[in-house]
């Protein structure tokens, strides 16, 4: 069964400066979807970045990058410039190939980052 | 607006009672999955739909039900709630599969006594 495993329960940073949040993940295919989600004290659940990995370029939106190593099948999420807005918990999640007709989602522990002015 | 809705937000109920969580999006998806979240143990999927008619298990079952007779709901149903289901649920939404983006919906913190 896949496994993720997001091994800092919680992580600090000041504003304006750059975190990085780390996911490593358990699998034996090579075609599959790995996201991070964003859970604020609001506690609605925000999609906050994807990447396949087919694809060999990092995806990036805004200050949020990934550093994807599929080999060492590791998905960390940096976060730049950050803002207290980002203070929030952090879920790295995993999603197998499709086929079997299977269509699950399987995701870590969280992260939680505290943002410090 | 877009959006995916749950009721109800909160619930306090007693072990045995038969109870229905609701769950619908406006947003034509065929794709809707349910959650449970618990401390320290992240998000756990126990049941998604890919279509009407069409639902599998996720990776906890046990203990749920649901069904999925029109597209835009997708019912969460505790036939004998316990103690060990007491937890934050969330019902979420995509267009057609998890590579597309999920909405989920704001949460519904159940208490089994």
């Amino acid at each position: 069964a896949q496994t993720v495993t997001q091994s800092q329960p919680e992580m600090s940073v000041q504003e304006a400066e750059t975190v990085t949040l780390s996911c490593t993940y358990d699998t034996s295919e090579s075609d599959y979807y790995l996201f991070w989600y964003k859970q604020p004290p609001s506690r609605q659940m925000i999609l906050v970045i994807r990447q396949e990995a087919y694809k060999q370029q990092n995806a990036t939106e805004n200050r949020f990058s990934v550093n994807f190593q599929k080999a060492a099948k590791s998905f960390s999420l940096k976060i730049s410039d950050s803002q207290l807005g980002d203070a929030a918990m952090y879920f790295c999640a995993y999603r197998p190939p499709l086929g079997g007709g299977s269509e699950k989602l399987v995701f870590g522990k969280g992260t939680k980052l505290t943002v410090n002015p | 607006e877009a959006q995916v809705t749950q009721n109800p937000r909160y619930l306090i109920t007693v072990t045995g009672k038969k109870l229905t969580v609701t769950c619908s999006q406006n947003m034509n998806h065929e794709y809707m999955s349910w959650y449970r979240q618990d401390p320290g143990l992240g998000l756990r999927q126990i049941y998604y739909s890919m279509n009407v008619e069409v639902t599998d298990k996720g990776d906890v079952p046990e203990g749920y039900k649901v069904s999925r007779k029109e597209k835009r709901n997708f019912p969460l149903i505790l036939e004998s709630p316990s103690p060990n289901q007491t937890s934050l649920y969330f019902c979420a939404s995509s267009l057609r599969s998890l590579t597309d983006t999920q909405y989920f919906g704001p949460g519904t913190r159940l208490t089994v006594l």
